[in-house]
């Protein structure tokens, strides 16, 4: 069955430092993948998305992801994480290529970044 | 701003009563997705509609239903509720395969 696994529930860095959120996914055919954050109290908001052209993405407020397949990953990363990025992160998969474009999310992962 | 606009922001009802909830898509935008996050069980599919078609069913209670209109907004009947139907209910639009989504209705059942 397909499936997008975040591997982490949690994750706390310090202001400053790099931010890795993983993702993973199963997909017997060309995926689109896509990152949404959502802050407390909001909505969801796309952060990025994979759509088959170029490996890595770049996204709003710093965030990139790169998707690997080899790895089957699309790992979020920011090199320097500012206090304003504490939220919650969704990984979502869309593993069919074709009309049945059903969407697979992820549990989530929360970020907290500490002074 | 994401362009969906959801109503009412905020509701509050007692078990066994039936709300609707409104979501007007960004425009151009012919599909639209209800989804429920609650603290216990994330957030979750409930269903799609394109151009008024069902399109795809995800954990709908059978004592929930949607429709889209003509004009492609959408509405999401809840009946019977109860106390577990609780939760902020998002609705998102999609031009294709990215999401939009409105800033949620939190549904309180006392």
């Amino acid at each position: 069955a397909q499936s997008v696994t975040q591997l982490d529930s949690h994750v706390s860095v310090s202001e400053g430092t790099p931010v890795l959120l993983r993702c993973n996914y199963s997909s017997s055919y060309s995926p689109s993948l896509f990152w949404y954050v959502q802050h407390p109290n909001k909505g969801l908001q796309l952060l990025l998305k994979y759509t088959s052209a170029a490996t890595l993405v770049k996204g709003i407020n710093g965030f990139e992801a790169e998707f690997k397949k080899s790895e089957t990953s699309f790992h979020l990363t920011k090199p320097s994480a500012h206090m304003s990025d504490a939220a919650e992160y969704f990984c979502v998969v869309i593993p069919d290529a074709g009309n049945n474009r059903k969407l697979i999310w992820g549990l989530g992962t929360s970020l907290a970044v500490n002074p | 701003d994401s362009g969906v606009t959801q109503t009412p922001k905020h509701l509050i009802t007692a078990t066994g009563q039936r709300v609707t909830l409104r979501c007007s898509p960004r425009s151009g935008d012919l599909s639209v997705y209800w989804y429920q996050q609650s603290l216990d069980q994330g957030l979750q599919f409930l269903i799609q509609y394109y151009n008024g078609e069902e399109r795809a069913k995800g954990n709908i209670l059978e004592r929930f239903s949607a429709q889209q209109f003509p004009d492609l907004h959408s509405e999401l009947n809840l009946s019977s509720l109860e106390l577990g139907d609780s939760a902020l209910y998002f609705c998102a639009s999609s031009p294709m395969d990215e999401q939009y989504f409105g800033p949620g209705t939190r549904l309180t059942v006392t």
